[in-house]
């Protein structure tokens, strides 16, 4: 499976855009960058997955860079429910439905 | 829908007994997968399945793990003579096979061994 490197950690203050990189380099042409986030003592769920365009949800943006080597999940304006452990996973287009390999994720935290 | 539930939401149990979880997905759902999380990681994979068949088991699920899904519905994960490193949390997800991306989990099962 592809690799993909995150921040441990990262602080952000309330009611600001928050960056949360993600390093993809051994990406093949067919996988999809997706993210899911992970609030305290819930299970994960899913934010935000793309290719090659950048994508908007109501949730959040998802910047892929040109060569596909790196993403960024933008959260537009931070919320303290926003306090989450954030996963960028990558997966193979032609296994969709195939198990989510998680790394250890960044763990975002808000300053109110 | 209520969305992925799982029961209980937390086990204590003493070294050397049995354990049952059980995972109720989505209703439409026809793939379900069990990952297992210990404390500072991400969650991992254990097994899956497709309607009533198991698909796949990962090489964690070590022969004191069974899992079945006897009606393509709810399914159940057992572990036998539990040891202390089988404390985790235990989480489920469904989906549809035809769809092409999101799996929904459930909130999982913390199992503390003792």
């Amino acid at each position: 499976d592809a690799k993909t490197t995150q921040p441990n950690s990262m602080e952000s203050n309330e009611e600001e855009p928050v960056h949360l990189p993600c390093n993809h380099s051994t990406i093949s042409g067919t996988d999809y960058i997706h993210w899911y986030r992970q609030l305290p003592s819930q299970g994960p769920e899913y934010v935000i997955h793309g290719l090659t365009s950048n994508v908007n949800n109501r949730m959040a943006s998802l910047a892929i860079a040109e060569d596909r080597k790196s993403s960024t999940l933008i959260l537009h304006r931070a919320t303290l429910r926003d306090a989450a452990v954030y996963y960028c996973i990558l997966r193979a287009a032609t296994l969709p439905n195939e198990k989510l390999t998680f790394g250890t994720g960044t763990r975002l935290t808000i300053i109110p | 829908d209520t969305g992925v539930s799982q029961n209980p939401r937390h086990k204590i149990t003493k070294r050397g007994q049995n354990v049952t979880f059980r995972c109720d997905p989505i209703s439409e759902h026809n793939r379900l997968y069990w990952y297992r999380q210990t404390l500072g990681q991400g969650p991992e994979f254990l097994t899956y399945f497709q309607n009533e068949a198991q698909l796949e088991k990962s090489r964690l699920l070590s022969d004191r793990f069974s899992a079945e899904r006897p009606k393509g519905s709810f399914s159940t994960l057992e572990i036998q003579r539990t040891e202390q490193g089988d404390s985790a949390m235990y989480l489920c997800a469904s989906t549809q096979a035809e769809s092409t991306d999101t799996q929904y989990f459930g909130p999982g099962t913390r199992l503390t061994v003792l």
